[in-house]
This record gives C-alpha cells, structure tokens and sequence, in this order.
C-alpha cells in the first residue's frame, strides 16, 4: 500500500532560520503529494499540493518539489517567522487508493523568537 | 466558504461506555472522513463515506462505527472507550474535484 516517510519528529530553530523537512513516499501509482500545516487548536490545513511529477508547489514562502527520481517531496522556506510554529504533514493520494488520502506522522516546527 | 463544525470539542466518557462524535460541513462535499491524531503517529483513517448513507472501513475502524444519514453530517461511535483510545479525532470533507480536504478543529476524547 501507499506510505508516506518523515524522519524528523521535531525541529527547532531560530527565526530568519532555512527550514527543510524531510518527506518520501511510497506508492505504486501516479500520486498528487500534499503539504499539510496545523496551528495548535486547529485542524489541519492545506499548505500546498503537487499532481504533476518534477513540478514545485509554492504557497506563503513555503516551496516543495515533487521529484519522481528520489520519491520525495521535501518542504523547504527561505527564512522562518515564530508564527511559521505548527506541524507539518505531508501526505499523498494516488489512483490506486481511490478516495484515501495517507499521512506522515506529522513534523513539529518550533521557531524561537 | 464553508466550514467543518465538530461536537463535542471535548468528550469525556468512562471506560466501557458508548461515545459519539458528531460532525456537520455546509461545503456541500460528497466525500468526508474521520481521522485519529495520535502524538508521534500522524492521522490514521478510521472511516470515510463517498455519499449519504455510504460507510468505507479505514485502517483503524476496529472498535469504532459511523453513519452518513445526511449528505453534510457525518457521525463516529467508539462502541466501547478505552483508556488507549485517548486521542484527537480529526472530521473532514473533500472537495469534489482536486483531493483538497477540509478539516475541522477536532474533538478531544478522554476516558476516565
């Protein structure tokens, strides 16, 4: 079945600081890859999606390149605010799935003022 | 633009007994989902529904039963809390063209 892989359980920074996360996934099909953002006291919200292989999606300052090669869709930004503070999923649905989107476990950002 | 309303936000129950979340979207979405946050293990599905009257097993439908009477309510039952069920339970909707979900602000579950 579909997988999706974030290593990095929590990453604390400074703010002005680059943000990477790292995401790979797993699927036997064509997937649309999503970014997936959730301020405490929310539910999640999208941040920004990709349908087409080797094409960026870029929302807020936020960047993610959806690369076939690696299967990986890491989500990058410049320099990061405290309000930038939240967890981040990425996430993916593909053909074979049907209706069921599959999530990573979620990477908590802290960005210390 | 609409919005997913879920009750309660918190729902305190005993261990053994019967508890229900509801939820409601006015996106007029077909699709809508329910969600398990778990700290460390992401969100797992618990079930789905692709229209009124419809229900679709998740990865985590064990313990739990839903129902889509209407097209903009979607309810989950745990039929028997346990302590381990502790957890942040995620409603959301789709757009019917796209995959984009919406979620609402989610429901706490305790059981004392």
């Amino acid at each position: 079945g579909d997988s999706v892989t974030q290593k990095q359980g929590q990453v604390t920074l400074s703010e002005d600081d680059f943000l990477f996360i790292n995401c790979t996934y797993s699927t036997t099909t064509y997937p649309t890859l999503f970014w997936y953002v959730q301020y405490p006291g929310q539910g999640p919200q999208l941040l920004l999606k990709v349908t087409t292989a080797n094409n960026k999606g870029i929302s807020r300052g936020f960047e993610a390149t959806y690369d076939k090669g690696t299967t990986s869709f890491h989500l990058q930004k410049a320099s990061v605010q405290e309000s930038d503070s939240a967890v981040y999923f990425c996430a993916l649905v593909s053909n074979s799935a049907g209706n069921k989107l599959t999530f990573g476990i979620g990477t908590r950002v802290l960005v210390r003022p | 633009g609409g919005i997913i309303t879920q009750t309660p936000k918190f729902l305190i129950g005993q261990e053994g007994q019967k508890l229900t979340l509801k939820c409601q979207q006015n996106f007029n979405h077909d699709t809508m989902y329910w969600y398990r946050q778990d700290s460390g293990k992401g969100l797992r599905l618990i079930y789905y529904s692709i229209t009124e009257n419809d229900l679709q097993k998740g990865d985590l439908s064990e313990g739990y039963d839903a129902s889509r009477e209407k097209k903009s309510s979607f309810s989950l039952t745990v039929t028997s809390a346990q302590k381990n069920e502790m957890a942040v339970f995620l409603c959301a909707s789709r757009t019917d063209s796209g995959n984009t979900l919406y979620f609402g602000e989610g429901s706490r579950l305790i059981v004392v």
